[in-house]
């Protein structure tokens, strides 16, 4: 079965930087592209950007672009989102999900969520 | 950009009670629209894809409907775990989710 496994809780400083690992297993990693989605208490949920894993490319949306990167290991079937320059309305938990681009790229199954806390 | 937009934020409703639950797109996005529900505390979970066809193991008291700008989640028989949060998502232009719809209890 498929399962998407993610690091655990954070907290952070403002200004410091974060990565959260998404392990994928129970399917070909290389198959399926991953995105990360991340939600502020008590908020909806915010796109941050898309990892096509079989052909390397990243997709940002704007509100992150020049603050997250994008990354994956096909060694280890593992995601990374790096967050940098935290701030304190980064607090959120952040999930990544696996991409079913033929099937009008939903989003199947998830990681259980990382709580990333910015506080100084 | 494609915005979605979801209203009602909330409606109460009993079990069994049959809910509609409406969402829009700023611009025609086909049927590039997904559901999700996110039971507080959860991941959210896909219950529709393509505007209606219903997700492998999601209970068919789930159906989606629509095209273009206006999509509509209807829940018959509602059930006590389906008081929760729901989110449309297109796919046709980048990602955007709604700001979605809260069904509790009445």
């Amino acid at each position: 079965q498929v399962h998407l496994v993610q690091s655990g809780a954070e907290v952070k400083k403002p200004g410091a930087s974060v990565k959260v690992s998404c392990k994928a297993s129970g399917y070909i990693f290389s198959n399926y592209d991953i995105i990360w989605v991340r939600q502020a208490p008590g908020q909806g949920l915010e796109w941050m950007g898309w990892s096509s894993v079989s052909g390397g490319n990243t997709y940002y949306a704007q509100n992150f672009q020049d603050r997250v990167t994008l990354t994956t290991d096909t060694s280890t079937n593992t995601a990374y989102m790096e967050l940098r320059s935290l701030r304190s309305d980064d607090s959120a938990v952040y999930y990544c999900a696996r991409v079913v681009v033929f099937h009008t790229s939903s989003f199947d199954f998830w990681g259980q969520g990382t709580l990333v806390t910015v506080s100084s | 950009d494609i915005r979605m937009t979801q209203s009602p934020s909330s409606l109460s409703a009993s079990v069994g009670d049959r809910v509609t639950i409406p969402c829009r797109a700023s611009q025609s996005i086909g049927t590039f629209l997904n559901w999700y529900r996110q039971i507080p505390g959860k991941a959210p979970e896909l219950l529709i894809y393509g505007a209606s066809t219903l997700e492998s193991g999601v209970p068919s008291r789930f159906s989606g409907s629509g095209s273009g700008t206006d999509f509509t989640l209807t829940i018959t028989n509602l059930q006590s775990e389906d008081f929760a949060t729901y989110y449309c998502q297109q796919s046709h232009t980048g990602v955007a989710f709604g700001p979605g719809t809260k069904v509790d209890l009445k």
